[in-house]
């Protein structure tokens, strides 16, 4: 089966501009995943979706992050304004009911200059 | 609340040495672990589960063990290759949501 597709690869922003990142989970995953993986850490979940709905958006910045789903299918996660410390490789990830199937995208590296 | 601890790296080893890489976690409840990889440039790899107390994963020579009485999952290959040079990631699931937490990684050098 086709992965977690994700675009762009890479984003070179100056701060205080927008940038948007597209995912597109595994065909039939109901959830959806953002998590961001600064340099030297781990990822940390940003936002869950259950179909098109937010699960737990806790730990989402939601003053310059946001996130949507619609349709219930691919995701758009969006930052505006970016800071410097949004440098960070932006993962998606999903699964199926019950957490089987569990698979992450390559990513999106953000660079803020 | 959720927490893993990985050893910190960077490990550098010779090709054919045995690899560990520490892991201990702290959780409530009952979660799973695991270990993913991430070569150069590219998306985490699932490499090994498990997902009850005493449960060995296993997987391209690497293997773990569950251990909860000392809330440990340490990531170990008996013989390591150039090919094995990544980073390597310790997570659990809790068992009362779908988040993962994550260690920090430990990055692996395997030297021919």
């Amino acid at each position: 089966e086709a992965g977690v597709a994700q675009s762009p690869r890479y984003k070179i922003i100056e701060k205080r501009q927008s940038v948007a990142f597209w995912c597109n989970p595994i065909s039939g995953h109901a959830t959806l995943y953002w998590y961001q993986q600064i340099l030297g850490q781990g990822p940390k979940l940003l936002i869950q979706f259950q179909n098109n709905g937010v699960v737990d958006d806790s730990q989402l910045p939601k003053d310059r992050f946001s996130a949507e789903r619609l349709k219930g299918v691919d995701s758009t996660l969006k930052i505006q304004p970016a800071k410097l410390e949004d440098s960070a490789v932006y993962l998606c990830a999903s699964s199926r009911e019950g957490n089987y199937g569990y698979t992450f995208g390559s990513g999106t590296r953000l660079t803020v200059v | 609340g959720n927490s893993v601890t990985q050893m910190e790296g960077p490990v550098t080893l010779s090709e054919e040495a045995f690899l560990t890489i520490n892991c201990t976690y702290t959780a409530t409840g009952y979660p799973s672990l695991f270990w993913y990889v991430q070569y150069p440039g590219e998306g985490l790899q699932l490499l090994l589960k498990a997902t009850k107390a005493d449960d060995k994963g296993s997987n391209k020579g690497f293997e773990a063990t569950y251990r909860k009485e000392t809330t440990s999952f340490h990531l170990e290959k008996g013989s390591v290759q150039v090919s094995d040079s990544a980073v390597y990631f310790c997570a659990l699931r809790s068992n009362t949501g779908n988040q993962f937490y994550f260690g920090t990684g430990t990055s692996l050098t395997v030297i021919p």
